[in-house]
């Protein structure tokens, strides 16, 4: 048990089509982040969020956004899906004094059709 | 850029071998190093990390790590298998703890274990 709860765990969406994602952390964990793993892949960081702003990203495209609100949940949109989306996405948080200690969800898995 | 490379995307091993899943890294500046475990259709879960200190680190269910720096190395290692480690394992390396979240992993592992 992690702490870190993500909704939905699986969902189906159609190309082009805008989705979002949730993510619901413990108590105190201001830092947020969200990774993509596709099939037979090891998870991509997409972008950390610290205090609801995003300071630090990975190769995304502006397609990806988030947001983290103070209550420490979190979201990740994304818009104009594409097949290639097709992923598990993970939640990881933190506590802002144990930045080396990373809980992850177990993700919501995003079938593009 | 940092980068890590896992020796090896299938390991198979008998109940009771020894496990050893490799890990090399590339990093810049002195790195902390991370394993995690990803059963089916789970999520990750952290294994073990280095972050300073002491070279060999050990984790929950039996592993242990050690930190080579002069070989960029920090493979996985557990002395009897047992068939609930069957999963795939990733190594992930990060140089910047303030910002910590910002991971770099490998390809994955998938271990079997074989009765």
């Amino acid at each position: 048990e992690t702490g870190v709860t993500q909704s939905p765990t699986h969902l189906i969406k159609t190309r082009g089509q805008q989705v979002t994602l949730r993510c619901s952390s413990q108590s105190g964990h201001n830092t947020v982040s969200w990774y993509q793993q596709a099939l037979g892949q090891g998870p991509q960081f997409i972008f950390q969020y610290y205090r609801e702003e995003e300071n630090g990203r990975g190769n995304f495209p502006p397609r990806f956004s988030g947001l983290q609100f103070p209550n420490y949940s979190s979201e990740l949109n994304v818009n104009a899906l594409e097949l290639d989306d097709s992923a598990l996405y993970l939640c990881a948080s933190s506590l802002e004094d144990r930045l080396n200690t990373i809980y992850f969800g177990e993700g919501s898995w995003l079938t593009v059709v | 850029a940092q980068s890590v490379t896992q020796l090896g995307s299938h390991v198979s091993v008998s109940e009771g071998a020894l496990v050893l899943l490799r890990c090399n890294y590339s990093s810049s500046v002195p790195p902390y190093l991370f394993w995690y475990v990803q059963y089916p259709n789970q999520g990750l879960q952290l294994l073990l990390k280095y972050t300073t200190g002491a070279t060999l680190v050990k984790g929950i269910n039996g592993f242990e790590a050690e930190f080579k720096k002069s070989e960029t190395s920090f493979h996985l290692t557990k002395p009897s298998a047992h068939m609930s480690d069957a999963a795939e394992y990733f190594c992930a390396v990060t140089k910047d703890m303030e910002y910590g979240n910002k991971l770099v992993f490998g390809a994955g592992t998938i271990l079997r274990v074989k009765s």
